[in-house]
């Protein structure tokens, strides 16, 4: 089965641009969350989709947003780009069935903003 | 609210030496426990996981207990090897159907041959 994977691998953009990531969850999983890794703040979540709706939520502004599509697929984006949105973008993909289940990983997108 | 707590690294260690990577977690509800692992330039995989207390995950060598009275889930493996080099976080979750992971800080294990 084909794990989760992340479009683009990376990206250069420039303050005041916006940005859109992609990630395609494991085939069956309808639940997308996004994290956002720093060196300084390490893995923060972002959010949840499920079933094309937004489940859950993170302390980030309103600058992040995402959607889902009917097939799971999943986009993240952000706008009026800051130097300190330079990180790495995690997606991770659930069947959302079981209690606590695990969450599996994609290879991130490294994103850089000068 | 809910934290993850993980001993500072890096932690550096000779091929063969014995592992332990303290965590320890703080929680409103009842969590379920995890360490994963990040290889360079890689996102995170699953390592081993614990449901309830005194249950032990393990996998690839290595161990961890769910020790509820001490809040603790330390990783340990007694003999590790170079590629065994990456880092570490451990993290929960409380949610029903776990989509809100809490993640410690990581820590960064180099071993040398």
């Amino acid at each position: 089965k084909a794990g989760v994977t992340q479009t683009p691998r990376y990206l250069i953009k420039t303050r005041g641009q916006q940005v859109t990531l992609s990630c395609s969850p494991i085939s069956g999983h309808r639940s997308v969350s996004w994290y956002q890794q720093t060196p300084g703040q390490g893995l923060q979540f972002l959010f949840e989709y499920f079933s094309e709706t937004q489940r859950n939520k993170g302390n980030f502004p309103g600058r992040f947003s995402g959607r889902q599509f009917s097939n799971s697929r999943s986009e993240m984006n952000v706008s009026t780009l800051e130097l300190g949105d330079s990180a790495l973008y995690l997606c991770a993909s659930s069947t959302r069935l079981e209690y606590q289940e695990t969450q599996y990983f994609g290879p991130g997108t490294r994103l850089l903003v000068l | 609210g809910d934290s993850v707590t993980q001993m500072e690294g890096p932690v550096t260690l000779s091929e063969e030496a014995f592992l332990t990577i303290n965590c320890t977690y703080t929680a409103t509800g009842y969590p379920s426990l995890f360490w994963y692992v990040q290889y360079p330039g890689e996102g995170l995989q699953l390592l081993l996981k614990a449901t309830k207390a005194d249950d032990k995950g393990s996998n690839k060598g290595f161990e961890a207990t769910y020790r509820k009275e001490t809040t603790s889930f330390h990783l340990e493996k007694g003999s590790v090897q170079v590629s065994d080099s990456a880092v570490y976080f451990c993290a929960l979750t409380v949610d029903n159907y776990g989509q809100n992971f809490v993640f410690g800080p990581g820590t960064r294990l180099s071993v040398l041959p």
